[in-house]
């Protein structure tokens, strides 16, 4: 069965810092994959989505991830932080389940920046 | 605007009261869902709907049926809701292609005392 992973529950990085957030699938072709991010109290936007062509994709916000093939690997970064990316982000994956496109999610980081 | 909607945003009742959840959206979408959110547990899928009148269970359906009468809505329900089915519900569109992103309501949070 797919599964996906987020490794880190919390993450705590200062205001202009870097991130980045692991995530992790098991699966044995190409599956889409996908960031998105839930700010409290509100539901899930999409940031980026992969699912062929440049390994490295940029989204919205100045999010970019790297799928790497080799490690089953779809990290998240940024360069820099700002306070208003503090909020739970979530992995996920989509895959060919009985004629439709099923997407798992994985159990999401909670990004905290302190000033 | 391209939304979908979900009401009601906060509910509280009792053990065994059936209650029902609405989702609508107004973006003509083919795949509807429902997901439950639970701390440490992430999304998980309890229902979803392909097209009108096509519905499949998601990988935790017990407790929960669904319809889909219309392609604008999917409500959840909640026959006789129990309190491990507090949690915080989302619903969520998309077109049929897989590999569109889902486009999700602002979630009701549900406590069954």
């Amino acid at each position: 069965a797919q599964s996906v992973t987020q490794p880190d529950i919390h993450i705590t990085v200062s205001e202009g810092a870097s991130l980045e957030l692991r995530c992790n699938y098991s699966y044995g072709a190409t599956p889409y994959l996908f960031w998105y991010v839930q700010s409290p109290g509100q539901g899930l936007q999409l940031l980026l989505k992969y699912f062929s062509g440049d390994t490295l994709v940029q989204g919205i916000k100045g999010f970019e991830a790297e799928f790497k093939r080799s490690q089953s690997s779809f990290n998240l970064r940024k360069p820099s932080v700002h306070w208003s990316d503090a909020a739970e982000y979530f992995c996920a994956v989509g895959l060919n389940s009985g004629g439709y496109q099923k997407v798992t999610f994985g159990t999401g980081t909670k990004l905290q920046v302190i000033p | 605007e391209a939304q979908v909607t979900q009401n009601p945003r906060y509910l509280i009742t009792v053990t065994g009261k059936k209650l029902t959840v609405t989702c609508s959206q107004n973006m003509n979408h083919e795949y509807m869902s429902w997901y439950r959110q639970d701390p440490g547990l992430g999304l998980r899928q309890i229902y979803y709907s392909m097209n009108v009148e096509v519905t499949d269970k998601g990988d935790v359906p017990e407790g929960y049926k669904v319809s889909r009468k219309e392609k604008r809505n999917f409500p959840l329900i909640l026959e006789s809701p129990s309190p491990n089915q507090t949690s915080l519900y989302f619903c969520a569109s998309r077109p049929a292609q897989g590999r569109e992103k889902l486009f999700f309501g602002s979630g009701t949070q549900l406590s069954v005392l």
